[in-house]
């Protein structure tokens, strides 16, 4: 099947520090799309990213799309603990089959 | 409110029993599926479908089966559950109206011992 390498795997900060995390594909997605997971929880959506190039903001969320559609970034500014979580990324291929990442584990120091 | 629905939330079985998660969503959504989520694997897609009497298997379908008899239910069955299959599992929903939006129910913890 087809592969999302997401890194980092997992991340230990202190509190108000800013996040990156990325998401990169041997192959083009047509849409890519951030998710949250919170402990026993399902993954909830985040942001949503439709063009290449496309730059979009969530409060202190912000994702971009690629140029080549073959990566995406999330980034997270002044982060709070509540940020604590597991990120996903996600895309859509040309065959409309949603594949994700292995995801990137936060952890927030107060 | 209630979304997309998953029940059980938790259940240990015996290798070799049957068991069948049951998913329904009130959106009146046309596609549905189920993943299974393992440590540090993200989440995989075991099977979906997309409408009422059409299914089709994702990237890993052996040992589940699913029917898809209602728009609101997609049940998804272990036939003869394996050790290898103790993992999350989620059922999640997209409708045309809304986009690329995928909602994911709360997820059911199955052991298999």
């Amino acid at each position: 099947g087809q592969q999302l390498n997401q890194s980092p795997q997992s991340m230990f900060i202190q509190e108000g520090e800013d996040v990156s995390m990325n998401c990169t594909s041997s192959s083009i997605f047509n849409t890519w799309l951030w998710y949250k997971q919170d402990p026993g929880e399902g993954p909830v959506l985040l942001i949503a990213l439709y063009k290449a190039g496309e730059l979009t903001s969530n409060g202190r969320l912000t994702a971009q799309f690629g140029i080549t559609r073959k990566d995406s970034f999330l980034n997270i500014s002044a982060s709070i603990p509540s940020d604590v979580g597991i990120y996903f990324c996600a895309g859509y291929n040309a065959g409309n089959m949603l594949t994700f990442g292995g995801g990137t584990r936060l952890m927030v120091k107060p | 409110n209630a979304g997309v629905t998953q029940t059980p939330k938790f259940q240990v079985l015996k290798t070799g029993q049957s068991m069948t998660l049951q998913c329904a969503q009130d959106m009146n959504h046309e596609y549905m599926s189920w993943y299974r989520q393992d440590p540090g694997m993200g989440l995989r897609l075991i099977h979906y479908s997309v409408g009422a009497g059409i299914t089709d298997q994702g990237e890993v379908p052996n040992g589940y089966n699913v029917s898809r008899s209602t728009t609101e239910d997609f049940p998804l069955r272990l036939l003869s559950a394996a050790p290898s299959q103790t993992s999350v599992y989620f059922c999640a929903s997209r409708g045309s109206m809304s986009g690329n939006t995928i909602y994911f129910g709360e997820g059911s913890w199955l052991t298999v011992v």
